[in-house]
C-alpha cells in the first residue's frame, strides 16, 4: 500500500519569497514516480513538476523545485519568487502503474 | 493539449435519485480515473479502467458504479444518491507507456445531494 503525508494543511508567503511545502509518502513498489499538482480555487488540478524515482537529479520547471530524499521518503516543492497566481491547493502524489495516491493537499496563500 | 471534459460543473439532485456523471476525454488514453475531493481529506479514488469495459475499484467504490463502453467516456454513477456524496468529483485520464505518465484532469463536477 502507499501512503502520502503533506504535514502542513496551510501555509502563507509573501510576494517575491519563497516557500517549501513538505511532502513524505511510504510506499513498497521499487519503480515509482512522484508529482506535485496545483489547484487554483475553482479551477481545473494541474501538473506542476515531475520526479521519477530513479533519477538522483532533483526536477525543476522555472520557479519550482523540488528536493527529494529517497532515502527518507520526503518529496518536498520548492517555490522560488512567489506570486499571487501560485495561491492554490497543492497535492502532492505518488504513483506507479498508472494510479496516484494523493496527499490531503496544502492550501497556499501568497501576501501581497 | 489534453482535454478532459466533465458534462457538468454544477448538479444538484435528490435523495434517491440515480445520478449520472459523464467524463470524455480526447487524447486515446487507456486510463480513465474517477476521484472523490472532500476539504480535508484530499483526492480519493471511487473507481478506474484500464480499458474498454474493464473497470476496478478504487478506495471508497461503495454506493458508485461505473461504465466504460466507449474509450473516450466514462461515466460514474451513484446508484440511489444519499446526502452523503454531495461532494466534488473530478475526472482523470493517463496513459501507460511503463513509464507513470501525469493524470490530466477535468474542471470538476460539483454535486449537491438534496
Amino acid at each position: 500500500a502507499q501512503t502520502v503525508t503533506q504535514s502542513q494543511p496551510e501555509m502563507s508567503v509573501q510576494e517575491a519569497e519563497t516557500v517549501t511545502l513538505s511532502c513524505t509518502y511510504d510506499t513498497s513498489e521499487s519503480d515509482y514516480y512522484l508529482f506535485w499538482y496545483k489547484q487554483p480555487p475553482s479551477r481545473q488540478m494541474i501538473l506542476v513538476i515531475r520526479q521519477e524515482a530513479y533519477k538522483q537529479q532533483n526536477a525543476t520547471e522555472n520557479r519550482f523545485s523540488v528536493n527529494f530524499q529517497k532515502a527518507a521518503k520526503s518529496f518536498s516543492l520548492k517555490i522560488s519568487d512567489s506570486q499571487l497566481g501560485d495561491a492554490a491547493m497543492y497535492f502532492c502524489a505518488v504513483g506507479s502503474q498508472g494510479n496516484l495516491i494523493f496527499g490531503k493537499g496544502t492550501k497556499l496563500s501568497v501576501k501581497p | 493539449d489534453v482535454k478532459v471534459t466533465q458534462s457538468s460543473r454544477y448538479l444538484v439532485k435528490r435523495t434517491g435519485e440515480k445520478v449520472f456523471l459523464e467524463c470524455v476525454q480526447d487524447m486515446d488514453h487507456e486510463n480513465m480515473f474517477w476521484y472523490r475531493q472532500d476539504p480535508g481529506l484530499g483526492l480519493r479514488l471511487i473507481y478506474f479502467s484500464y480499458d474498454v469495459k474493464m473497470k476496478e475499484k478504487g478506495d471508497i467504490p461503495e454506493g458508485y458504479s461505473v461504465s466504460r463502453e466507449k474509450k473516450e467516456r466514462f461515466s460514474l454513477i451513484l446508484e440511489s444518491a444519499s446526502t452523503n456524496q454531495t461532494s466534488m468529483y473530478l475526472c482523470a485520464s493517463n496513459t501507460w507507456t511503463g513509464k507513470n505518465q501525469p493524470q490530466h484532469f477535468g474542471d470538476g463536477t460539483r454535486l449537491s445531494i438534496l
